[in-house]
């Protein structure tokens, strides 16, 4: 399997505008989670999906975030409007239930200017 | 990359020696506590985990040790390399079997 797989790698977009960032899960694995990590919050747990049902969206900052799963293997996270406080590296993660061990993508990298 | 340049405690040590990262943690209810590494411009990665009713587990050239009592856990790297050099994040599963939390993470820098 090639891994958690995310895209875009780089985002650049002007506030206001929709941002949609994609997450392919590992095939099998029945978690799937949404990451933020900026300098000043660290590593955020945002949304987590089980059998691609949202599980706890506590940490979704506002309503301007939303995240689905429509399938077992595929994940979005959109922001609608941006704003340049969203600026942070978004990652993905998938794990099996009963395991600790979350595997994460490479990360979207989204500036907000 | 994708790392966001974070300004964490650095630890730093010499290629060959041991090193300690340090954790405290809030949750008394968590099951399991994680230590994950995270290279530049990657995402995190898991090292080793320890069950709530455990002391401390050993893996290939880490141990985790668990105070419970002071809420402690510690990251011990035997002979550390340069490959080790990384932000190093403990985490624990509150509030859901799968549901990983991190804490703030420790910059782990190794010089030849």
């Amino acid at each position: 399997d090639a891994g958690v797989i995310q895209s875009p790698r780089h985002e650049v977009t002007e506030m206001g505008q929709e941002v949609t960032l994609r997450c392919k899960p590992i095939s099998g694995h029945d978690y799937l989670f949404w990451y933020r990590q900026t300098m000043m919050r660290g590593l955020e747990l945002l949304i987590y999906f089980n059998n691609n049902v949202p599980i706890d969206d506590s940490g979704m900052p506002e309503d301007r975030f939303s995240a689905k799963m429509p399938n077992a293997s595929f994940s979005t996270l959109k922001i609608q409007p941006s704003e340049p406080r969203d600026s942070a590296v978004y990652f993905c993660a998938s794990s099996l239930w009963g395991n600790t061990e979350a595997f994460f993508g490479q990360g979207t990298r989204l500036t907000v200017v | 990359g994708e790392s966001v340049g974070l300004h964490l405690p650095t630890l730093s040590v010499q290629e060959g020696d041991n090193s300690i990262i340090n954790c405290a943690y809030s949750n008394s209810a968590s099951d399991y506590f994680i230590w994950y590494k995270q290279e530049s411009g990657k995402g995190p990665q898991f090292i080793i985990d320890i069950r709530s009713n455990m002391d401390k587990r050993q893996g290939q050239r880490v141990t985790v040790l668990l105070n419970k009592t002071v809420k402690h856990l510690s990251l011990q790297i035997a002979a550390t390399q340069p490959g080790d050099s990384a932000v190093y994040f403990c985490a624990e599963n509150a509030g859901g079997y799968n549901k990983l939390i991190f804490g703030a993470g420790t910059r782990l820098a190794v010089h030849p």
